[in-house]
């Protein structure tokens, strides 16, 4: 079973709809990351949590918020997707506390807004 | 805050080839540097990572060298494999930030067999 799991894979929205992204992680760490990947721009950081309690912006926050539900789920939404928000997003864990500052990456979500 | 850019977007090599990506970056705080390799509707995983107390590290056939003067590391591919076709990412972090990481635009390498 993968560690960490983002639903849906894919997603197909119209512009001003809210929508929601998921994660969940077995790993059991502690950091969560919301990233978003556009061709030529690699992956830019939406949102960052460090615990249930922390939760803290990133370069490209805006049209975006998040809830860190329990220690494994934290999901995203767009309160109102624009098309410019279609890219593939990730979801990332870690722990640099046991000794590793190693991200685990989700398998993607694929959003296209029309 | 940090700026890390990526060069080349695409390299296509020979399978048996090396391939070299090369990444700069701008905030000379930065003390972590991975690399990520992405296959086909994957995420991103990690394949080799250093720190800026040292200058060089190996595993098999991949290699990162980092030079902390110039504020650029390099990842070296030897004996290419098909395999080893992917989208390559760099990234840089420093402790003060949280080890935040900041990627670079991404190669997408080729190996042709």
């Amino acid at each position: 079973d993968a560690d960490v799991t983002q639903t849906p894979r894919n997603r197909i929205t119209k512009t001003g709809k809210r929508i929601m992204l998921e994660c969940s992680q077995t790993k059991g760490h502690d950091r969560m990351y919301w990233y978003r990947q556009d061709p030529g721009l690699g992956l830019r950081l939406i949102y960052y949590s460090f615990d249930v309690k922390d939760i803290n912006k990133g370069e490209i926050s805006d049209g975006y918020s998040v809830s860190r539900q329990a220690q494994a789920k934290f999901s995203l939404s767009l309160e109102s997707a624009i098309p410019n928000q279609t890219a593939l997003y990730f979801c990332a864990t870690s722990d640099p506390d046991r000794g590793s500052e190693t991200q685990y990456f989700g398998p993607g979500t694929r959003l296209l807004v029309l | 805050g940090e700026n890390v850019e990526q060069h080349p977007s695409t390299l296509s090599v020979q399978e048996g080839d090396s391939a070299v990506i090369k990444c700069t970056y701008s905030d000379s705080a930065s003390n972590y540097f991975p690399w990520y390799k992405q296959e086909l509707g994957k995420g991103p995983q990690l394949i080799i990572d250093i720190r800026s107390n040292v200058g060089e590290k190996k595993d098999q056939r991949i290699a990162v060298t980092l030079n902390k003067t110039a504020k650029h590391f390099s990842l070296h591919i030897t004996e290419t494999q098909p395999e080893d076709s992917a989208v390559y990412f760099c990234a840089a972090s420093k402790q003060a930030a949280g080890n935040k990481l900041t990627f670079g635009g991404g190669t997408r390498v080729l190996v042709k067999p």
